[in-house]
């Protein structure tokens, strides 16, 4: 079974903090993506990584860095963190097709955060 | 422009209703492709479907199914027979060589008992 695990449902923190978000997954896919969902706006694409070290942007990048040095493992950063990256984040990955192009993505069970 | 839009932000209907969930993309390429999700409470999206858009048969799934029509760019979700355990919200995806898997604003379906 695909499986794709983050770090924690639940965060709290604190203007200015640097908050790392882990997702983890076990189906030696390729490609990892981070989301984020807001109410209306459906999933944002943060960054995607195709490779390990390799790292691209998406729609929303700002304010958000991620880093990939396994491949399994993607690690969403948020330098300092602010109240509008309040948010619901997704993670996801899926096995080799350019840019993503047609194959399907497996998402874990996401990481509510709240900036305080 | 938005690329995939789901009118319906939220849908209410009582168990065993049949409910229909929409789906509009814009899109000028000839191949792509087009997903539905479900993501129930528990915050997991779940994948539900993949279609390409040189197959425009339509899918039956137990009691999920599934209307692509290319001459209005929809491609429409129906449950039949609905169930409390449906209630999640649905999003529809469109997937474009040499861009990023784009999502539509998802419908919220409650079922009630």
């Amino acid at each position: 079974d695909v499986k794709v695990t983050q770090s924690s449902r639940y965060l709290v923190k604190r203007t200015g903090e640097k908050v790392f978000l882990e997702c983890v997954q076990d189906m030696d896919h390729e490609n990892m993506f981070w989301y984020r969902q807001d109410p209306g706006l459906g999933l944002r694409l943060i960054y995607f990584s195709y490779d390990v070290k390799m790292k691209e942007k998406g729609d929303i990048p700002e304010g958000y860095s991620v880093s990939r040095e396994k491949k399994e493992r993607f690690s969403l950063i948020l330098e300092s963190a602010s109240t509008n990256q309040t948010s619901m984040y997704l993670c996801a990955s899926s096995s080799p097709g350019l840019a993503g192009f047609g194959v399907t993505q497996y998402f874990g069970p996401g990481t509510r955060l709240t900036v305080l | 422009a938005q690329k995939v839009t789901q009118a319906q932000t939220e849908i209410s209907v009582v168990e065993k209703e049949d409910v229909t969930l929409d789906c509009v993309y814009e899109t000028r390429d000839t191949t792509y492709y087009l997903f539905w999700y479900k993501q129930p409470p528990s915050g997991e999206l779940v994948f539900l479907i993949r279609r390409n858009s040189f197959d425009e048969q339509n899918e039956i799934s137990g009691r999920y199914s599934w209307n692509f029509q290319k001459s209005t760019s929809s491609f429409n979700f129906t449950i039949t027979a609905s169930q409390v355990v449906d209630s999640a919200v649905y999003f529809c995806a469109l997937s474009e060589a040499g861009n990023m898997l784009t999502f539509g604003g998802g419908t919220r379906l409650m079922v009630k008992p």
